[in-house]
């Protein structure tokens, strides 16, 4: 157990909605990153946040949004949802704001768009 | 442009034997490197890292091995047990300000 924890596990909806997936990171870190992980993809990085603020940002599209709250929990914002969102979203936490530190991954929510 | 790959994409080891999973990468300036496992149905676990100032590194059961010549990675698994099967990921990282590129991922399986 890497002490990340995500919500929901699992999530069906259909195309044109809107999801939030949330995450919490483990006591401590400040830094939250949000991946994509789909099957011809890989693993993709979207955006990261350190202590409320926005700190990078990868491969995200408009679409997406996310924010960081005080008690450092974050959410992934998916809308206009399209049939190749359907992935699994990993957030990671690091104690670290910037350079090169391991990440602990959570569990991840499979979302699943039909 | 940038980019992290692996040489194999599947590999397929007998219990007990020492595995090898390997990954090029193309970014020189990565001085920061790490192995993640990842079972079915679970989050990247993180096995050991690397940073660029070093040429090996030991863990339990684990060996990292970087070769900056020839922007080569390989994880070796020694006594490789059932527990091992998984997906192991190489991502690297630029270092200061920058944030991790993952390769595709090697799929490894233990036979009996």
């Amino acid at each position: 157990d890497s002490g990340v924890t995500q919500t929901p596990k699992h999530l069906i909806t259909a195309t044109g909605q809107r999801v939030t997936l949330r995450c919490s990171p483990r006591s401590g870190d400040l830094s939250v990153y949000w991946y994509q992980q789909s099957l011809d993809q890989g693993l993709q990085f979207l955006i990261q946040y350190y202590n409320g603020e926005e700190r990078a940002k990868g491969n995200i599209l408009e679409r997406f949004s996310a924010q960081q709250f005080p008690d450092l929990h974050s959410e992934l914002n998916l809308s206009s949802l399209e049939l190749g969102d359907s992935a699994l979203y990993f957030c990671a936490s690091s104690p670290k704001v910037q350079g090169a530190y391991e990440q602990y991954f959570g569990p991840g929510t499979r979302l699943t768009v039909t | 442009g940038e980019s992290v790959g692996l040489h194999l994409p599947t590999l397929s080891v007998q219990e007990g034997d020492n595995s090898i999973i390997n990954c090029a990468y193309s970014n020189s300036a990565s001085d920061y490197f790490i192995w993640y496992k990842q079972e079915s149905g679970k989050g990247p676990q993180f096995i050991i890292d690397i940073r660029s100032n070093m040429d090996k590194r030991q863990g339990q059961r684990v060996t990292v091995l970087l070769n900056k010549t020839v922007k080569h990675l390989s994880l070796q698994i020694a006594a490789t047990q059932p527990g091992d099967s998984a997906v192991y990921f190489c991502a690297e990282n630029k270092g200061y300000g920058q944030n991790f590129v993952f390769g595709p991922g090697t799929r490894l399986s233990v036979l009996p």
